[in-house]
């Protein structure tokens, strides 16, 4: 099943924060966050891992509790740049690879 | 030069045509991606492959067929094309042992008529 990610959208002034979440009904090996600006492919931001592991974007912060199958992926002090559409995409684990992605959060940045 | 390309990047066909997309990697990573990218629908697996050997389904792999001719290529086709067939497609790859991040293509934007 595709997670359910909330907000579907958002709209902040430049220096705001925000914070999206990526919520599943099964259990999950990694969870994944990916953004996508128009056009463009999507770029990879961030891995959480089973234990805590994580690896990714300086800038980006994520959480993720294995226990309730939610990540949450925090954008502090946003900038421009950071507008675009933010995907999570979950992997299940168990020999099976490949991403299962939400719908996506459209983040819009203004001055 | 890019590491993963797509070809074509367009492409307009009409209904019940065989039509073939085409993705390169020069990043020696082993696996390999094909998603297909709908508006307000998010990234949907079609089919990945570990090795040019073992070849998986995704989601939605349904009237759709894939070749690993080498391990930096791999081609999606499409058997008979169906107007609902219309989206964007997406090649990615990763490097199975560093942590499953994966790295996309451009995109194919595929259009049946």
């Amino acid at each position: 099943q595709q997670p359910v990610q909330s907000p579907q959208a958002v709209i902040l002034r430049e220096g705001e924060d925000a914070v999206i979440n990526c919520s599943s009904s099964k259990a999950l090996y990694s969870v994944h966050w990916y953004r996508q600006k128009h056009g463009e492919a999507p770029v990879f931001l961030m891995i959480l891992l089973k234990g805590g592991e994580q690896k990714g974007h300086e800038k980006i912060s994520a959480s993720f509790n294995e226990k309730k199958q939610q990540s949450s992926l925090y954008l502090t002090a946003s900038q421009l740049s950071y507008s675009g559409t933010y995907f999570c995409g979950l992997r299940r684990g168990g020999g099976a690879d490949g991403l299962t992605f939400g719908k996506g959060t459209h983040l819009i940045i203004q001055p | 030069d890019a590491d993963v390309t797509q070809t074509p990047r367009n492409r307009i066909t009409k209904t019940g045509k065989r039509i073939m997309l085409e993705c390169s990697q020069t990043k020696g990573h082993d696996r390999m991606y094909w998603y297909r990218q709908d508006p307000g629908l998010g990234l949907r697996l079609i089919y990945y492959s570990f090795d040019v050997k073992d070849i998986n389904k995704g989601e939605i792999s349904d009237g759709y067929s894939v070749s690993r001719q080498a391990q930096a290529k791999f081609s999606l086709s499409l058997e008979s094309a169906i107007p609902n067939q219309t989206a964007l497609y997406f090649c990615a790859t990763s490097d199975g042992d560093r942590g499953y991040e994966q790295y996309f293509g451009p995109g194919t934007r595929l259009t049946v008529t």
